[in-house]
């Protein structure tokens, strides 16, 4: 079975709407990490927010919010006031424990496209 | 801070030859380093996680002899493709963790390689 799944290959939005991409996870551990990242076509990851299972309330980093549903399984990204350098591929990725020495396990990606 | 460079940003090669990508963390002691593949289009794959001063812990599937890895010092680690092979042409990224980081992994920009 999948551990990350994000079922939207591609997304397209448009600049200054809000747009949410969708995560499920499936893991039977307690202790876990859920985190995005978004990659643009340079390559590099970038790290946009994370959310721990133990966490109460949903993580926000600016315009990135993480609607987390435990009892779903599932963290979607929303992405507020989208921008047009927001066009990239998105990950979302597990830790299965809460070291950070613990691997990740990404999705497959959802590719955002932004348009005027 | 928590600055990751990797090196070179591409190379190609030749089948049956080596080489040698370099990953540094350049304002922090790494005691851990992950090494990603991802191949076009697709997600990041775990390869394997390097300590420092021990041998690394290579996922199921990743051939150890031909993924050599070094990570000789708190700052370095480097991944040598033994006997290149066009199959091996890939995007490979490293991460770092810091003892002081309770989850977060820092990227590198990535390396592309191209095995002609």
């Amino acid at each position: 079975a999948q551990k990350i799944t994000q079922t939207q290959p591609g997304m397209f939005v448009q600049e200054k709407e809000a747009v949410t991409l969708d995560c499920t996870y499936d893991t039977s551990d307690p202790s876990y990490g859920l985190f995005w990242y978004k990659q643009p076509s340079s390559g590099e990851m970038i790290f946009l927010i994370y959310q721990g299972s133990y966490d109460q309330q949903n993580a926000t980093e600016g315009r990135y919010s993480l609607n987390f549903q435990k009892a779903r399984k599932s963290a979607n990204l929303v992405i507020s006031a989208s921008q047009l350098g927001d066009s990239a591929m998105y990950f979302c990725a597990m830790r299965e424990g809460l070291r950070n020495t613990d691997k990740l396990i990404f999705g497959t990606g959802t590719r955002l496209q932004v348009f005027p | 801070g928590a600055v990751v460079s990797q090196h070179p940003s591409r190379v190609i090669c030749k089948s049956g030859t080596s080489v040698k990508i370099e990953c540094r963390s350049l304002d922090f002691q790494a005691t851990t380093m992950f090494w990603y593949r991802q191949f076009p289009k697709q997600s990041l794959m775990l390869m394997a996680t390097s300590n420092e001063g021990s041998k690394a812990t290579y996922e199921q599937g990743v051939e150890k002899d031909k993924f050599l890895i070094n990570h000789a010092s708190l700052t370095l680690s480097t991944l040598t493709v033994t006997s290149a092979h066009p199959e091996d042409s890939s995007f490979y990224i490293c991460s770092a963790i810091t003892p002081g980081s309770s989850y977060e992994q820092y990227f590198g920009p990535g390396t592309r390689l191209t095995v002609t």
